[in-house]
């Protein structure tokens, strides 16, 4: 089954203490995608990557890192979370960009305490 | 830059009744137009789409015209199910191939 598949689906950490989100879609999608979603405000985008080792910011990018070392996996990593990184995140990818429509991640939610 | 502007809900409907979720956008050129559906404590999922002006995406009985004159993009449904009960969100995409700009979703909750 084509699919984004994202760990854990809901994690509850301590300011401070790193984490890594991981998402892996298995359809060699070329454009990766997170999105982080809080109430009032709807998705925003953290991150993006148009292919290996491409990578760029998108519209919420501070405290957060990602790398794609692997056309498949595009981890999210929190290196000091604070209780403001508290939100349902979402993995997404496309085979040929945004324009075409991305296919998204379960989501994973997260509380820093 | 790009934004989107949806009715603020919920939109409480009866089964069987015609649904309207307006949604209006702000870009420059001529951005792709999308509505996703986010079923409870699940991802979101492409309901349609359209690329150009006039175009109408379609796909389970939900409907939508890409109006470039009013800058709108308005879903329908003729007549809704419980199942339809979830939030959606009107979004384009504009800024090359990786960027999708939402709205704030509206959610949509129908009764027996």
């Amino acid at each position: 089954e084509a699919q984004v598949t994202q760990n854990p689906r809901y994690l509850i950490t301590v300011t401070g203490k790193k984490l890594t989100v991981t998402c892996s879609q298995n359809m060699n999608h070329e454009y990766m995608s997170w999105y982080r979603q809080d109430p009032g405000l709807g998705l925003r985008q953290i991150y993006y990557s148009m292919n290996v080792e491409v990578t760029d910011k998108g519209d919420v990018p501070e405290g957060y890192k990602v790398s794609r070392k692997e056309k498949r996996n595009f981890p999210l990593i929190l290196e000091s979370p604070s209780p403001n990184q508290t939100s349902l995140y979402f993995c997404a990818s496309s085979s040929q960009g945004a324009n075409y429509g991305y296919t998204f991640g379960s989501g994973t939610r997260l509380t820093v305490v | 830059g790009d934004s989107v502007t949806q009715m603020e809900g919920p939109v409480t409907l009866s089964e069987e009744a015609f649904l309207t979720i307006n949604c209006t956008y702000t870009a420059t050129g001529y951005p792709s137009l999308f509505w996703y559906v986010q079923y409870p404590g699940e991802g979101l999922q492409l309901l349609l789409k359209a690329t150009k002006a006039d175009d109408k995406g379609s796909n389970k009985g939900f409907e939508a015209t890409y109006r470039k004159e009013t800058t709108s993009f308005h879903l329908e449904k003729g007549s809704v199910q419980v199942s339809d009960s979830a939030v959606y969100f009107c979004a384009l995409s504009n800024s090359g191939y990786s960027t999708l700009t939402f709205g704030k979703g509206t959610m949509l909750l129908v009764s027996p």
